[in-house]
């Protein structure tokens, strides 16, 4: 099946800073979703972007599917973004999401 | 509020046992799933439906069953408790391959 890596898998970030989160994927997909994690555990869908670029406020996402990577950027963090960041995709005529390990962001005030 | 409901929330059982999780959907969507989170392990995928009528077993299936009781309700059932099933178990649904939109979880304890 699909590997999927995230890095870096922690991240202590000041209020205020911006940071760039990593995700990559071993073969070709045709799903790719960015999710968070709040401390509460609940999951958050952000984005669905197989591939091209999505902007929603402060966060925006690329991916580029050629090179089997994403991106997800998060500018001007707030302690509210807290949590764990997981990149998930799956292959083509495939219902299963594979789930990278991912990237636990802390944010202090 | 439109969403993914799960009941419930917090259980705890003694090996050996059986329970149902209980998930239903209000968005009318058409793929239901079931995923188990661990520490360390991100979320790994037990069964899913793709559609009414229809499951299949996911990366880690092993001492689960499930029923896709009509389009709205998917229930995870574990028919002999084992500690090593302990662990935080999500439903999601979605339409086509996109927007998942998971349940708040049930945290299960097995002692």
């Amino acid at each position: 099946g699909i590997q999927v890596e995230q890095s870096p898998p922690d991240l202590i970030l000041q209020e205020g800073a911006n940071s760039t989160l990593r995700c990559n994927f071993s073969d070709s997909v045709n799903n790719l979703q960015w999710f968070h994690q709040n401390p509460w555990g609940q999951l958050i869908n952000l984005f669905y972007i197989p591939s091209g670029t999505k902007q929603n406020g402060r966060l925006s996402a690329t991916t580029v599917a050629t090179e089997r990577y994403s991106l997800l950027y998060i500018s001007s963090s707030q302690t509210t973004d807290s949590g764990v960041y997981f990149c998930a995709v799956s292959g083509a005529g495939s219902y299963q999401l594979t789930f990278g390990k991912g990237t636990k962001l802390s944010v202090i005030p | 509020n439109a969403g993914v409901t799960q009941t419930p929330k917090f259980q705890v059982l003694k090996t050996g046992q059986s329970m149902t999780l209980q998930c239903a959907q209000d968005m009318n969507h058409n793929s239901m799933y079931w995923y188990r989170q661990d520490p360390g392990m991100g979320l790994r995928l037990i069964y899913y439906s793709a559609s009414e009528g229809t499951t299949d077993k996911g990366e880690v299936p092993n001492g689960y069953n499930v029923s896709r009781l009509n389009k709205r309700e998917f229930s995870l059932r574990l028919e002999s408790a084992a500690p090593s099933q302990t662990s935080v178990y999500f439903c999601a649904s979605s339409e086509l391959d996109y927007g998942y939109t998971f349940g708040s979880g049930t945290r299960l304890t097995v002692v």
